[in-house]
């Protein structure tokens, strides 16, 4: 069994609906990662969370540690905002990390 | 803002033969790892490294692979005698305490 699963793996939006991408997982963690991931292959890292809720800009995320769970939203989406989201768990401080499947956004203007 | 540096971006080799791939992460980071994606598949963790030694490894990372950090700024993966199943793309990261991983660009590499 997965240890991170994101749902869903697909979602298309048109522009300016909100977005929300969900991150369950079965571990004990340090921290929950947000990544972005564009066709090119490149890895950008969104947001680090332990707890509660971060927001930057349009994205949104929080976390719920008791539930084992995490969102990202995504305001007033963008076709810029296409990508590949993962959510990614960190079990120990400066630990590595162990990625989801990934979420595949595909935003049409 | 400082980038971790990935070389080369693309590297064919044929089978069997020995790659080395070369990351220079951020200057002052002292935490660094080696990922891993295959092509349509999740990114997995191969090795990480802290104060000149790997402070953990994967299944993944058998005798095949080897990392280095020959210099003050570089830090190298090694795969001997590569195999078909090696093609992926890598990725290299490095953090500093408490802060995210940043990740280069990755190298993808394609053994014919």
């Amino acid at each position: 069994k997965n240890e991170v699963e994101q749902s869903p793996q697909n979602l298309t939006a048109q522009e300016g609906e909100f977005i929300t991408i969900n991150c369950s997982y079965s571990v004990g963690i340090s921290a929950l990662h947000w990544l972005q991931q564009h066709p090119g292959g490149g890895i950008v890292s969104l947001f680090m969370l332990s707890s509660g809720k971060k927001k930057h800009g349009r994205l949104i995320a929080t976390i719920n540690i008791q539930e084992k769970h995490s969102s990202l939203h995504i305001t007033a989406s963008h076709p810029r905002d296409s990508a590949v989201y993962i959510c990614a768990v960190q079990k120990a401080s400066y630990g590595k990390l162990t990625f989801g499947q990934g979420t595949i956004l595909t935003v049409h203007p | 803002e400082p980038e971790v540096t990935q070389t080369p971006s693309h590297q064919v080799t044929q089978m069997g033969q020995e790659v080395i791939l070369r990351c220079v992460p951020i200057s002052n980071h002292l935490y660094f790892y080696w990922y891993r994606q295959i092509l349509g598949q999740k990114v997995e963790f191969l090795v990480s490294f802290y104060n000149n030694e790997i402070s953990e490894k994967s299944e993944i990372f058998d005798d095949q692979f080897s990392v280095e950090r020959p210099d003050g700024s570089n830090f190298t993966l090694k795969i001997r005698s590569t195999k078909l199943e090696d093609s992926a793309m890598y990725f290299c990261a490095s953090s500093d305490s408490g802060q995210p991983q940043h990740f280069g660009d990755g190298t993808r590499l394609s053994i014919l």
